[in-house]
């Protein structure tokens, strides 16, 4: 059965500091991955997407891929309170539907002031 | 660009009721739609997917005779839960995903059933 794999934490870090999320998948098809951000409450929001092997940056936000380890982070720099939430990764579900995603259950940050 | 928008945000009904919930893709569209439940402090759990047009797939262990799904056209689906129950009672969440692209899903912003 294809897994995506994520330690359910919580995860504390201080205020300003790099938070490192992690997670590995299962399917070796699988082409495309996704990092969401789901608030308490809230549905799942998407803030990073990666295909290709090696770092992507947006703004705070660092994605890395690591195909041959079937591996994918998600590097928060600067860490503020209001990133305290759940982070999702999801993979492609490789031979499913257009946008048939493997969702990991979730790390749960928290960022302390 | 890529909202999506649910309907409606939340409901209360009593038990034996259906219930029929809205989802929209308001600026792309969308070849495939899913829908989700998930339970307070638990995790997305997949209920069905929908491509226009054609019957859902649902997964293992979700009844298809309780939750009809509708993809009617290439911006909505709908979600009716029919003889709804208070174990019904959760948080639906429907993601639609563009038919070109590399596959992310973009959530609309759930629905909140309770059954009494």
């Amino acid at each position: 059965q294809k897994e995506v794999e994520q330690n359910s934490g919580p995860l504390s870090v201080p205020e300003g500091a790099i938070a490192s999320l992690n997670c590995t998948y299962s399917d070796r098809g699988s082409q495309s991955f996704f990092w969401y951000r789901q608030y308490s409450g809230k549905s799942p929001e998407l803030i990073m997407s990666i295909y290709s092997n090696g770092d992507k940056e947006d703004g705070r936000f660092t994605a890395q891929l690591n195909k041959a380890s079937q591996y994918v982070s998600l590097l928060i720099r600067d860490s503020q309170p209001s990133d305290s939430a759940t982070y999702l990764c999801a993979a492609e579900n490789y031979g499913g539907s257009q946008g048939n995603l493997i969702f990991g259950k979730g790390t749960k940050l928290s960022v302390k002031p | 660009g890529a909202v999506v928008s649910q309907h409606p945000s939340w409901v209360i009904c009593k038990s034996g009721t259906s219930v029929k919930i809205e989802c929209r893709s308001l600026d792309f569209q969308a070849t495939t739609m899913f829908w989700y439940r998930q339970f307070p402090k638990q995790s997305l759990m997949l209920m069905a997917t929908s491509n226009e047009g054609s019957k859902a797939t649902y997964e293992q262990g979700v009844e298809k005779d309780k939750f009809l799904i509708n993809h009617a056209s290439l911006t909505l689906s709908t979600l009716t839960v029919t003889s709804a129950h208070p174990e019904d009672s959760s948080f639906y969440i429907c993601s639609a995903s563009p038919g070109v692209g590399l596959g992310a899903q973009y959530f609309g912003p759930g629905t909140r059933l309770l059954v009494l």
